[in-house]
């Protein structure tokens, strides 16, 4: 089945400190992937995505992903957090011309 | 350039009523996309549109829920009769290319309508 996990619902983390959002999607989804980034009151707004060529992905706001395909995971990460990351982000797998999504991390980044 | 704007923000209705939510995709972009999000699980997909045509539809729920996309601009998601289960936020977005394209791959999102049924 098509699927991407995202085993952590919510991630609590103090400020300046590195976080790790983890993600991990079905060998039968294909290996264009993407994570989303929801601030409270907002729509989803693309942080990163890969679709080929190197292993790590840089996105907006100091945020990078690593493609691991042996383990099939995408994990987030960011070297120190700001108050201003406090959100919900959304591992997603591109397939069938449409968007995969996991259920969510909520990131709270705390003073 | 105006975002992806979707209509009504919230919306709360009884049970077996009829609930019609509106999107308007960003100008010139030909894909659109309808989700659905309960309480705190995975976005959903539900459709897919291709200017005026429904290009994957594999995830609408049941037969009563009704996409349309007239002349191919603003798409409209009819629930008729609404149920406890439609509960959610359902997101509309839209791209210029499709997410397998390599020149593109991303959507743009709406802020999403909250349906809550009673």
């Amino acid at each position: 089945a098509q699927s991407v996990t995202q085993l952590d619902s919510q991630v609590p983390v103090f400020e300046e400190a590195p976080v790790e959002l983890r993600c991990n999607y079905s060998s039968s989804v294909s290996v264009y992937l993407f994570w989303y980034v929801q601030y409270p009151n907002q729509g989803l707004q693309l942080l990163l995505k890969y679709l080929s060529g190197s292993t790590l992905v840089k996105g907006i706001n100091g945020f990078e992903a690593e493609f691991n395909k042996s383990q099939t995971s995408f994990h987030l990460r960011k070297p120190s957090v700001h108050i201003s990351d406090t959100a919900e982000y959304f591992c997603a797998a591109a397939s069938s011309y449409k968007l995969i999504f996991g259920s969510g991390t909520r990131l709270l980044v705390r003073p | 350039e105006a975002g992806v704007t979707q209509f009504p923000s919230h919306s709360v209705i009884e049970k077996g009523q009829t609930v019609t939510l509106r999107c308007d995709p960003i100008s010139g972009h030909d894909n659109l996309y309808w989700y659905r999000r309960v309480m705190g699980k995975e976005i959903k997909f539900l459709l897919h549109f291709v200017k005026e045509s429904k290009q994957d539809e594999s995830g609408m729920p049941n037969n009563r829920f009704l996409a349309e996309r007239t002349g191919g601009t603003y798409s409209t998601l009819k629930v008729q009769p609404a149920e406890l289960e439609d509960s959610g936020v359902y997101f509309c977005a839209s791209s210029q290319m499709d997410v397998l394209d390599r020149a593109a791959g991303e959507l743009f999102f709406g802020e999403g309508s909250r349906l809550t049924v009673l």
